[in-house]
């Protein structure tokens, strides 16, 4: 079993739709908890990033954590075509050394 | 743009031949990792280093040997390449102790034939 569970999709939506993208993960000593979003041919980069349990929002993107449940999850409202690329989760712990476990990555499709 | 460079952007590649990707950094940054991206799998840590000449093994680091002998420079080898090695290898910067986030490069697509 991964350490990080994440549906690769791909998730086609409508412009204007509200986008849910969730992972699971099984090590409870995760503390960093990340989103990631990557255009096509290009490098991942940081989107949002919660430190434990909690919500987080910045704009039309809210990353939520439920620590309890070990579920992390992104919603993106009122999606845009500029949105259509590949999400990926990560995660680390707090202390030792800084490896980041990432998901399989969500690619997800917006559609005029 | 973090300043992260990496050559080449792509390569094909025989069989049997050693393969050395280059990522060079202009951020001054501690921590920098190497990991493969393939379908299913997400990103994968191959190597990393936490210093000039300090490297350690990711959880896929078999067929991979990388050094670092300048700050700026993490160079990433493939002994004997072979097909299972075709990947797109993304090299980063962070995350250390101080900053969670990672900053990638663009990538090298490596097609091993």
């Amino acid at each position: 079993q991964k350490e990080v569970e994440q549906d690769p999709g791909p998730l086609s939506v409508p412009e204007g739709a509200i986008v849910s993208l969730n992972c699971t993960y099984s090590n409870s000593a995760f503390q960093y908890f990340m989103w990631y979003r990557q255009y096509s041919r290009k490098g991942p980069e940081l989107l949002m990033y919660t430190y434990s349990s909690g919500n987080k929002e910045d704009g039309r993107f809210t990353a939520q954590v439920d620590k309890s449940s070990k579920y992390i999850s992104l919603f993106i409202r009122d999606s845009q075509p500029s949105d259509s690329a590949t999400y990926l989760c990560a995660m680390r712990t707090s202390g030792g050394y800084n490896k980041l476990i990432f998901g399989a990555g969500t690619r997800l499709a917006v559609h005029p | 743009d973090a300043g992260i460079t990496q050559s080449p952007r792509h390569k094909v590649t025989e069989t049997g031949t050693p393969v050395t990707l280059r990522c060079h950094q202009t951020e001054n940054h501690r921590y920098m990792y190497w990991y493969r991206q393939d379908p299913g799998h997400g990103l994968r840590l191959i190597h990393y280093s936490y210093g000039v000449k300090d490297t350690d093994k990711g959880e896929v680091s078999d067929g991979y040997s990388v050094s670092r002998s300048k700050t700026e420079d993490f160079l990433l080898t493939l002994e004997s390449a072979t097909s299972s090695q075709t990947s797109v290898y993304f090299c980063a910067i962070g995350p250390d102790r101080a900053n969670t986030e990672a900053f990638f490069g663009q990538g090298t697509r490596l097609t091993v034939v």
